[in-house]
This record gives C-alpha cells, structure tokens and sequence, in this order.
C-alpha cells in the first residue's frame, strides 16, 4: 500500500508570490491534516479535511488556505509568501480523522521563501 | 490551552546506552490521547504509540517501552540498548477530544537523540 504522498519535495519561492502544495492520502483515508514546522515554532497544526470539509483549523492567518478533493486528496495554498513562511510543510492522513486515530504521514515539502 | 513541554533538546548515548526521552503536557480535559512519533532524517514521522488518558499502564514494545503517569502529568519514553538506527528526532503529542472537530495534535519541541558508535 502506498503511503502518504507529497509533492514537489523541494520548493523555493519569492516573497509576495503564492504557493500551492500537494498532499495525496493513504487509499482509504479520508481525512488530511496539515503541519508546518519550523526549528523556531517546532510542529505547528494548520488545517484537517474530511469529506472535502475543514473541520479544524489552527491559528494561521488567512493567506494559508486548503482543500480536499472528493478523492480525499488535499492541497494547501499560500498566498503572498512571507520570508518567515520558509518551513517544511507535513501532511498525514488517516481513516476517519478521529482524535484518538495515528496519523500517517508524508516526507513534506520544503518551502525556502527567498 | 493544551501544552507538550520536551526539555531535553539533544541527547547523545553511546550504543547500547539506555536513554529516557521525558514529556510533560498540560490540558484541561479528562479525556485526551497521548502519542510518540519518531521523525528521521527523512522527514516523515512515524508513530510509535498512542495512550489514552484513561489507560496507566505502562508498556513494553521489544526495546522501546513508556511510562505513563497522570498524577505527574508525564509519559515518559525509554530506549533500552540504544542503537544506532535508533537516531531522529522523537516528538510527544497530545489530542484533545472535540468531538466535532477531528484530528488536531498539540506536539512538543522534540528531542534530537543521537547514538554514537
């Protein structure tokens, strides 16, 4: 079984341009959660989908947006990309998403925002 | 709110060491799930356990065991005869129950562990 897959693996930016990341789910699973992690803020909480739906949402300004796909595949988009926006970018899938469920995750995308 | 506090930012052992890796975390609620992950240099982080708030006992996988305590509000995990392969960073996390809201895990500042030769 394939695991989680995120692509592109490596991503260099300029700040004020936009970004959009992509996140395909273990076959099955159905909820996509979104982490960043920086060596200042350590692993931080962005978003959860389930059924194409944001249930739960992290403390993040408005630039950073997701969505689910009725495949359960996910992206997420930063808009006017900040230099402090450089950051590996996680996601994890799981069956239904519940709190008490491990997550599975990818190998990330490194953003470099120059 | 919910906190996970690691104190331990680097640990270096020498193989076959046994290393303690500690976790503290703060919450409100009676019910609530703790977890280990272990990130390698790869990237991805893999789970290692789940324990919910609910459940002591402490347990054992091969080399690998932990040590959940609710009056301390610690769990704690142990490498016994520390391997090489054993080297990453290792992350406590706790989640919440909401009901409504899905998964959402509050992680700590991980632990980089190294094993020398």
């Amino acid at each position: 079984k394939a695991g989680v897959t995120q692509t592109p693996r490596y991503l260099i930016k300029t700040r004020g341009q936009q970004v959009t990341l992509s996140c395909s789910p273990i076959s099955g699973h159905r909820s996509v959660s979104w982490y960043q992690q920086t060596p200042g803020q350590g692993l931080q909480f962005l978003f959860e989908y389930f059924s194409e739906t944001q249930r739960n949402k992290g403390n993040f300004p408005g630039r950073f947006s997701g969505r689910q796909f009725s495949n359960s595949r996910s992206e997420m988009n930063v808009s006017t990309l900040e230099l402090g926006d450089s950051a590996l970018y996680l996601c994890a899938s799981s069956l239904e998403g519940s709190t008490n469920e491990k997550l599975f995750f990818g190998s990330g995308t490194q953003l470099s925002v120059l | 709110a919910q906190k996970v506090t690691q104190a331990q930012t680097e640990i270096s052992v020498v193989e076959k060491e046994d290393v303690t890796l500690d976790c503290v975390y703060e919450t409100r609620d009676t019910t609530y799930y703790l977890f280990w992950y272990k990130q390698p240099p790869s990237g991805e982080l893999v789970f290692l356990i789940r324990r919910n708030s609910f459940d002591e006992q402490n347990e054992i996988s091969g080399r690998y065991s932990w040590n959940f305590q609710k009056s301390t509000s610690s769990f704690n995990f142990t490498i016994t005869a520390s391997q090489v392969v054993d080297s990453a960073v290792y992350f406590c996390a706790l989640s919440e129950v909401q009901e409504t809201s899905g998964s959402r895990l509050t992680f700590g500042e991980g632990t980089q562990l190294t094993v020398n030769p």
